[in-house]
């Protein structure tokens, strides 16, 4: 199993230009979620999606758009990407979002915004 | 607002020198702690799950304990390899979980 794979891994988009971020899991969860980290911020969430079908923002929406396409994918849209959304964002899954259960994260995209 | 705390921010340790990381956490009805490793470059790796005070759980040279207030990694003869930044996050319930900004481990051959 790959267990949560993102594309891409680096990206370097000036501002006010646009891009998606795709998130792809093979563990069958139901729960995905888009987080942002900083340096001596930790992990803070953007949006979640506790089932198929359904999203929810989360502590950091502003600026960002997600589809759940289907129970594997889950994407997050930069539709006019700031300088300060320059970051490393890591896509997760769990089995669902009760907090009780682990969270499986991919390997990150790097952004630069110019 | 549920908060949680990790200490040192940096640490440095002789090969087989055993030691512990701290994770303060206030979380009103705490549904679970757990602990994650990061390396440069890389996602957080899941690492135990500790749902109530007194639980502790290991894996090789690592053990994670939880009380009320707070929870420890221990490090015990630590290797090279155990070089990471170590994550913890503390879940209040549905959708409420919140992470600390970690512990940089470096451990000296």
């Amino acid at each position: 199993n790959a267990g949560v794979t993102q594309t891409p891994k680096f990206q370097v988009l000036k501002t006010g230009q646009s891009m998606t971020l795709q998130c792809a899991q093979d563990m069958n969860h139901n729960s995905m979620y888009w987080y942002r980290q900083d340096p001596g911020m930790g992990l803070r969430l953007i949006y979640y999606s506790a089932s198929e079908g359904t999203t929810d923002k989360g502590e950091v929406p502003n600026g960002y758009n997600v589809s759940r396409l289907n129970k594997r994918e889950f994407s997050l849209r930069l539709e006019s990407a700031a300088p300060s959304q320059t970051s490393v964002y890591f896509c997760a899954s769990s089995e669902n979002p009760s907090g009780i259960y682990e969270q499986y994260f991919g390997p990150g995209t790097r952004l630069t915004v110019t | 607002e549920d908060q949680v705390t990790q200490s040192p921010e940096a640490l440095r340790l002789q090969e087989g020198e055993s030691s512990s990381l701290n994770c303060s956490y206030t979380v009103s009805g705490l549904r679970g702690l757990f602990w994650y490793r990061q390396d440069p470059g890389k996602g957080p790796e899941f690492l135990f799950t500790l749902y109530s005070a007194g639980e502790e759980k290991e894996k090789e040279r690592l053990k994670a304990t939880l009380t009320k207030k707070e929870s420890f990694l221990h490090i015990t003869a630590p290797k090279p390899e155990d070089s990471a930044t170590y994550l913890c996050a503390a879940s209040g319930g549905y959708q409420k979980v919140t992470f600390g900004t970690g512990t940089k481990l470096q451990v000296i051959p």
